[in-house]
């Protein structure tokens, strides 16, 4: 069975600045790592994931996120924040092996961007 | 390409009280999935099917929910009696197969007074 712990619950930020959004997952075997993000009153949407290959992933709109096995983290960082990044974000975890897709989620970052 | 589609995207019931809601997934994704939301929380998968069979349903409170996907198709998720602690919103989530990613629906919000 795998967990996932989203450290910070809510991330304020001004525009422009730099984020990071952190994800700490546990695991006994080897696993797929995501990120998704939830923007008010829609569901969730793919924002990146790691299956294998680079540790280091990215995304259409410049979030990007690195697996460190070592740290068990997949932590998310955008190096300047738009106003419509506002939005809550989880961070997921599948086991490799697992016969079915399930997804273990977090509890969920809420980023807050102030003008 | 048309998203998940879920109905209704609200609705508000009596504890006791019965109710079901619909999804139709993305064509041609065998895979279904339901998830469970509670209000600061990740979601939770509640049942998953492969076309109309189920694949994995630990975490379904069998006593009072239930779901179907006749056909393969479209699915239904119900719960009788509805509880308090009920109230979430129940995201529905397809795939092409089980390990490909999952595309998720807009969620139905459920209040239960």
């Amino acid at each position: 069975a795998q967990s996932v712990t989203q450290l910070d619950s809510q991330v304020p930020v001004f525009e422009e600045a730099p984020v990071e959004l952190r994800c700490n997952y546990s695991s006994s075997v080897s696993v797929y790592l995501f990120w998704y993000v939830q923007y008010p009153n829609q569901g969730l949407q793919l924002l990146l994931k790691y299956l294998s290959g680079s540790t280091l992933v990215e995304s259409i709109n410049g979030f990007e996120a690195e697996f460190n096995k070592s740290q068990t983290s997949f932590h998310l960082r955008k190096p300047s924040v738009h106003i419509s990044d506002t939005a809550e974000y989880f961070c997921a975890v599948r086991g490799v092996f697992d016969a079915g897709n399930m997804l273990t989620f977090g509890g969920g970052t809420r980023l807050m961007v102030k003008p | 390409e048309a998203g998940v589609a879920q109905s209704p995207r609200y609705k508000i019931i009596e504890k006791r009280q019965s109710v079901a809601f619909w999804c139709n997934p993305i064509s041609g994704h065998a895979t279904l999935y339901w998830y469970q939301q509670i209000l600061g929380q990740g979601p939770k998968l509640l049942i998953q099917f492969q076309n109309n069979g189920v694949v994995d349903d630990s975490q379904l409170p069998k006593d009072r929910f239930s779901a179907e996907r006749l056909k393969g198709v479209d699915s239904t998720l119900k719960i009788q009696p509805a509880k308090l602690e009920d109230s979430a919103v129940y995201l529905c989530a397809s795939s092409w197969d089980r390990s490909d990613t999952q595309y998720f629906g807009p969620g139905t919000r459920l209040t239960v007074l």
